[in-house]
């Protein structure tokens, strides 16, 4: 069971805006910023939205997310092939000594 | 620009201890609000934050594994290394180390490509 709980899969057609919800709670999303990561198959994650909002240089505006209170959530609107991938988000943790922790994943099926 | 490779063996038996280093390039292990972390992915599933490393020797661990990792660094080397003990199948897992720049970030922004290990007799 992940901290962070999130869909185990979403999708579109190209062109279209998806949108990944990621569910936390006080100790984690309620005070802490929300990061999220894409993953490539067969590849490492890589940083796609840092602080909530911010996109790494790079990153097309296509990516935007948002936070409100003990959720956060990615959109991604024209949707393009390449775009299919599996979508993390990730805060920190501050219950017990603290720790990093992440959702489940979500994988994002362009038909 | 900064690079981070994980080496080690690919193959653990039951009960032993997993080893991983890290080696970074492009990047100091000694750069400040910066902690060098081990994540894991287990077959088919998620991510999974094992802990990470400050380079004074500060750690953070996941309460989960907390009582079998250690993570320590090695200025000289600019790598930083993973051990897990008592390891059973269930750590079998591609592991990757990665830099959480909170400088820039407040994220990983740098990650290796993930190493393999597979715990079997």
């Amino acid at each position: 069971q992940s901290v962070l709980t999130q869909p185990p899969s979403a999708s579109g057609t190209p062109g279209q805006r998806v949108t990944i919800s990621c569910s936390g709670s006080t100790s984690n999303i309620g005070i802490n910023t929300v990061n999220w990561y894409q993953q490539l198959p067969g590849t490492a994650p890589k940083l796609l939205i840092y602080r909530n909002n911010q996109r790494p240089s790079g990153v097309p505006d296509r990516f935007s997310a948002s936070k409100s209170g003990t959720s956060a959530s990615l959109a991604i609107s024209g949707l393009q092939f390449e775009d299919e991938a599996d979508y993390y988000c990730a805060a920190w943790d501050n219950s017990l000594t603290g720790r990093g922790v992440f959702g489940g994943g979500t994988k994002l099926t362009v038909l | 620009q900064v690079q981070l490779q994980e080496s080690g063996p690919g193959l653990v038996k039951p009960s032993q201890t997993l080893s991983l280093t890290c080696t970074v390039s492009g990047a100091s292990i000694r750069s400040v609000n910066t902690y060098w972390t081990w994540i894991r992915q287990h077959p088919g599933k998620g991510l999974e934050w094992i802990g990470y490393i400050y380079y004074s020797g500060s750690t953070y661990y996941n309460p989960s594994l907390n009582s079998r990792v250690t993570i320590s660094v090695d200025m000289s080397k600019n790598q930083f290394s993973l051990s897990l003990n008592s390891v059973t199948a269930a750590d079998t897992a591609v592991y990757y180390c990665a830099r959480e720049n909170q400088v820039d970030y407040d994220a990983l922004d740098y990650w290796g490509p993930g190493a393999l290990v597979t715990v079997s007799s």
